[in-house]
């Protein structure tokens, strides 16, 4: 089975912090990407990675910077955090392979509190 | 991108078949249909997807009829563990690269003994 993992299911940070969200997936998987979940917005994308060093914005980049230097790990940085950051992170992974379903697999996510 | 309406809330009762209707009437002819379910405090995870017709599996049906503007999910005799948001997608398959996923505010179901 596909393991994501993320560094900490409760966060809080105070504002202006640097925050840094870790992902590491097991499955040797190429693409990956970070969401955000609020109540009512369903998920939006941060950002994905395609490849190691490789990063791609998505939706609502801004506030956000993304690290991926091994193909298993890609870290979600909150340069200096804010109280409309709060919210529940999750970053999910998924093959890049053109068979199958090319299903992404979750991880439990993370809920970061800025105050 | 294709975008997905589905209802906001369903209430159902255990024992009942559950179908949750999604339409995309923009879908695009590489497009597949995905659907997420996501249980509280926890990631989203893939339930099922298909192309046309009606794919099966061990949770769920699709249903997809031949002009493929909609679709239906259908969960037969629900419990209490099936208490979840359901998101309907609609995306091309990865071709090396990726697939983007828009998840919508999904369909709250609500089952109740």
């Amino acid at each position: 089975d596909v393991k994501v993992t993320q560094s900490s299911r409760y966060l809080v940070k105070r504002t202006g912090e640097k925050v840094f969200l870790e992902c590491v997936q097991d499955m040797d998987h190429e693409n990956m990407f970070w969401y955000r979940q609020d109540p009512g917005l369903g998920l939006r994308l941060i950002y994905f990675s395609y490849d190691v060093k490789m990063k791609e914005k998505g939706d609502i980049p801004e506030g956000y910077s993304v690290s991926r230097e091994k193909k298993e790990r890609f870290s979600l940085i909150l340069e200096s955090a804010s109280t409309n950051q709060t919210s529940m992170y999750l970053c999910a992974s998924q093959t890049a392979g053109t068979s199958g379903y090319n299903e992404q697999f979750f991880g439990p996510g993370t809920r970061l509190t800025v105050l | 991108l294709a975008k997905t309406t589905q209802p906001i809330s369903m209430d159902s009762y255990e024992g009942q078949e559950v179908n949750i209707t999604c339409s995309h009437n923009n879908i695009a002819t590489n497009d597949y249909i995905t659907w997420y379910q996501q249980f509280p405090s926890q990631g989203p995870r893939f339930i099922i997807q298909g192309y046309k017709t009606k794919v099966t599996n061990e949770v769920a049906s699709l249903f997809i009829p031949a002009d493929r503007k909609s679709s239906t999910l259908s969960l037969p005799r629900v419990s209490l563990s099936d208490t979840a948001v359901y998101y309907c997608l609609v995306g091309e398959r990865g071709q090396g690269g990726y697939n983007k996923l828009i998840f919508g505010a999904g369909t709250r179901l609500a089952v109740h003994p």
